[in-house]
C-alpha cells in the first residue's frame, strides 16, 4: 500500500524568504502524479503544484517549485518570496497513474506554514 | 459554475441520530470523490462515484455510512446512528476522468460534523 509522510508538523517562514515543505512516500509502482494542496483556515484545499512521475524536470508554478527525487521517493516544495497569503496547512499527496484505477489522493499528514510579517 | 459547493457548512447532532451531508460537483465532472478529515490530519479517501455508479469504498466506510450519486448528479452521504467518533469534516471533491484531461481534484469547502 502506498503511503505519504510529512514529518514537519510545522514550519515558520519571514516574509519574503524562502521555506522548504518535507514530503516522503512509499509506492512499488513507477507511474504516479504527486500533488501539494493548500488549505487555508476555514477555506476549501486548492492544488498548488503537480508533479508526473515519469516527467525528470521538476515542476515550477511561480513561486513554487517542487524537487523530485524519484529514486528516494522525495517530493518537497520550496515557496519563495513567501507571503503572508501563504499560511496554511500544506498536503503531499500521491496518487496512481494507472487509467482503470479510482485516482484517490492518499495524503500526508500535513505541514502548517506560518508566515512572520 | 461555482465550484464543488457543500452543505451544510456545519452540523451539530446528538449521538444516535443520523445526518445526511449533500454535494454538488461541478457540473460536467463525472467523478466524484467522499474523503474524512479529522483535526490535524489530512484526508482519508471513503468512496467514490463514476457517473450514478460507486466504484470503490474504503474500509473505512462501516456499514453505518452510505453514499448515493443518483443520476450521476450530486452526491449525499448518510450517516446513521452516529458516533462521537464520526465527529470530523467530510470533503467533497470532482474531477475528470483520465482520458478527459483530468488529473487534479476540485474540492468543495466541506461540511463540519459535531456529534454531541
Amino acid at each position: 500500500a502506498q503511503t505519504v509522510t510529512q514529518s514537519q508538523p510545522e514550519m515558520s517562514v519571514q516574509e519574503a524568504e524562502t521555506v522548504t515543505l518535507s514530503c516522503t512516500y512509499d509506492t512499488s509502482e513507477s507511474d504516479y502524479y504527486l500533488f501539494w494542496y493548500k488549505q487555508p483556515p476555514s477555506r476549501q484545499m486548492i492544488l498548488v503544484i503537480r508533479q508526473e512521475a515519469y516527467k525528470q524536470q521538476n515542476a515550477t508554478e511561480n513561486r513554487f517549485s517542487v524537487n523530485f527525487q524519484k529514486a528516494a521517493k522525495s517530493f518537497s516544495l520550496k515557496i519563495s518570496d513567501s507571503q503572508l497569503g501563504d499560511a496554511a496547512m500544506y498536503f503531499c499527496a500521491y496518487r496512481r497513474a494507472h487509467t482503470d484505477s479510482s485516482y484517490k489522493l492518499i495524503f500526508g499528514s500535513g505541514t502548517r506554514l506560518l508566515v512572520r510579517p | 459554475d461555482t465550484g464543488v459547493s457543500q452543505n451544510p457548512r456545519h452540523k451539530i447532532t446528538k449521538r444516535g441520530q443520523n445526518v445526511t451531508f449533500r454535494c454538488d460537483p461541478i457540473s460536467e465532472h463525472n467523478r466524484l470523490y467522499w474523503y474524512r478529515q479529522t483535526l490535524g490530519q489530512g484526508p482519508e479517501f471513503l468512496t467514490y462515484f463514476q457517473n450514478e455508479a460507486q466504484l470503490e469504498k474504503s474500509r473505512l466506510l462501516s456499514d453505518r455510512f452510505s453514499a448515493e450519486r443518483p443520476k450521476g448528479s450530486f452526491s449525499t452521504l448518510e450517516i446513521q446512528r452516529t458516533e462521537q467518533g464520526d465527529s470530523a469534516m467530510y470533503l467533497c471533491a470532482s474531477s475528470l476522468a483520465l482520458g478527459q484531461g483530468g488529473y487534479g481534484y476540485t474540492f468543495g469547502s466541506g461540511t463540519r460534523l459535531t456529534v454531541v
